[in-house]
């Protein structure tokens, strides 16, 4: 059974930079086939892909805010890491992490619950 | 503005089918694979359609996707109190190499 679960800071000030960890159980991320994905959704929006790791570390990020992103993955921990600098209120949303999988183009199957961030002096 | 387009609302009353559309381009849903997330409150979106019409395990077959040309659509047959959400289509675009998503469609059962 896969499960993933977001974890970080409920609260940070602009121009400070994020770090949410995304922690998951059920599936390796060791191969091109499987990756994890990072996705938001400000309140009263809609989803806002950001990025996506392989298991061979293969990265893809969303291009108006690759200047910002930095995602890493721990294989041994299980674990991948979104960092977002400079914050802004407008990056004020609920970030869920989820598994993707290209086989059988399945992409974003099973998500974790997601963690809020606000964004606030 | 969303690149891909929904209504903003749908509704039914139980038993009924409505269905969801979401207009895209030929760089996104014209080229590839349209998945649907359903989305309530306070909770993951939840995958009902991938690869444009596949459902996966779990998701009951009141649940349909289609696509045509540069147009997707979701249908829900048999309409019931739980599928009352928000739902979101998404599919890759190349040439903003971007996951776009559709602005949502709330689906009301009255």
């Amino acid at each position: 059974q896969i499960t993933l679960k977001e974890s970080g800071p409920t609260l940070v000030k602009p121009t400070q930079t994020l770090t949410l960890t995304c922690s998951f159980s059920g599936f390796s991320l060791s191969t091109g086939e499987v990756a994890v994905g990072w996705i938001r959704q400000a309140p009263g929006k809609s989803l806002e892909w950001l990025t996506l790791i392989y298991g061979d570390d293969d990265k893809r990020y969303r291009p108006p805010l690759m200047s910002r992103l930095t995602v890493t993955k721990d294989t041994s921990k299980n674990q991948v890491v979104l960092t977002m600098t400079n914050l802004d209120p407008a990056d004020t949303a609920t970030y869920f992490c989820s598994h993707y999988d290209t086989r059988d183009d399945i992409g974003f199957d099973i998500w974790g619950q997601g963690t809020r961030v606000t964004v606030s002096p | 503005q969303s690149v891909l387009t929904q209504p903003p609302s749908a509704s039914g009353t139980p038993g009924q089918r409505v269905t969801i559309s979401c207009s895209g381009s030929r760089a996104n849903i014209g080229r590839g694979f349209v998945y649907w997330y359903q989305k309530l409150p306070e909770t993951a979106p939840k995958l009902v359609i991938y690869k444009n019409d596949r459902r996966p395990s779990g998701v009951p077959d009141r649940f349909s996707g289609s696509t045509s040309g540069t147009s997707a659509s979701l249908a829900i047959s048999g309409l019931r109190s739980e599928d009352e959400a928000h739902y979101y289509c998404t599919t890759w675009d190349d040439n903003l190499s971007d996951w776009v998503f559709g602005g949502g469609t709330k689906v009301t059962v009255l």
